[in-house]
């Protein structure tokens, strides 16, 4: 099946710094990709979806400033946390959809952000 | 708006017991409906997925779930329990229009050897 792969799988950064996160898909081309953050024992709530060579759509209440989009090509987007903070602090997870028959969404294996 | 309801934030059953995790749907047309597991620390996996192909759906893992239109439901099954089977599971809902994934608040299933 379908793989998407994160990178890093675990950072831990300095308040203020900025972290760069990135989500392949590895054996297909994925036009759309979505950004999730998972706060510990909550739920998945969907932050961006990324549109290769186009500009994200941010979920209401979510800082395009602070979360950067990047969708260069149709297997690589990537979130910066930009000056991150402790609050930043969570799991990442992306998904890319596989713009075939199917159009199913394959997720990462998340990427975990601790901000001292 | 689309959105899921799932009953129950933790759920335990003995080995070999039947799984039952329950989740609502609220939609003004046909969704696709999913089930999750996620291990911790871990991604998502895909257990099943309705694409209104089959009432009945079958997944991996031995589980099932039926979508009742008539109940707006999508409760996912198992006959019998694993020890491996204890994870967290999220019921979710697709905008079929724009591909985005709603999830529910996920259900923690523990199991008692």
């Amino acid at each position: 099946g379908a793989v998407v792969s994160q990178h890093p799988s675990r950072v831990i950064c300095k308040s203020g710094t900025s972290v760069k996160i990135e989500c392949r898909s590895l054996d297909f081309q994925a036009t759309t990709m979505f950004w999730y953050r998972q706060f510990p024992k909550q739920s998945l709530m969907l932050m961006a979806t990324s549109n290769e060579g186009s500009k994200a759509t941010y979920e209401q209440g979510v800082e395009k400033d602070k979360f950067l989009i990047n969708h260069a090509s149709l297997t690589l987007s990537t979130l910066t946390v930009t000056s991150a903070h402790p609050e930043d602090s969570s799991f990442y997870i992306c998904s890319a959809l596989e713009a075939a028959a199917h159009r199913t969404q394959y997720f990462g294996p998340g990427t975990r952000l601790l901000v001292l | 708006a689309q959105s899921v309801t799932q009953l129950g934030s933790h759920v335990s059953v003995s080995e070999g017991a039947l799984v039952l995790l329950r989740c609502n749907y609220s939609s003004s047309v046909p969704p696709y409906l999913f089930w999750y597991v996620q291990y911790p620390n871990q991604g998502l996996q895909l257990l099943l997925k309705y694409t209104s192909a089959a009432t009945l759906v079958k997944g991996i893992n031995g589980f099932e779930a039926e979508f009742k239109k008539s109940e707006t439901s999508f409760h996912l099954t198992k006959p019998s329990a694993h020890m491996s089977d204890a994870a967290e599971y999220f019921c979710a809902v697709e905008y079929s229009s724009a591909s985005k994934i709603i999830f529910g608040s996920g259900t923690r299933l523990s199991i008692r050897p």
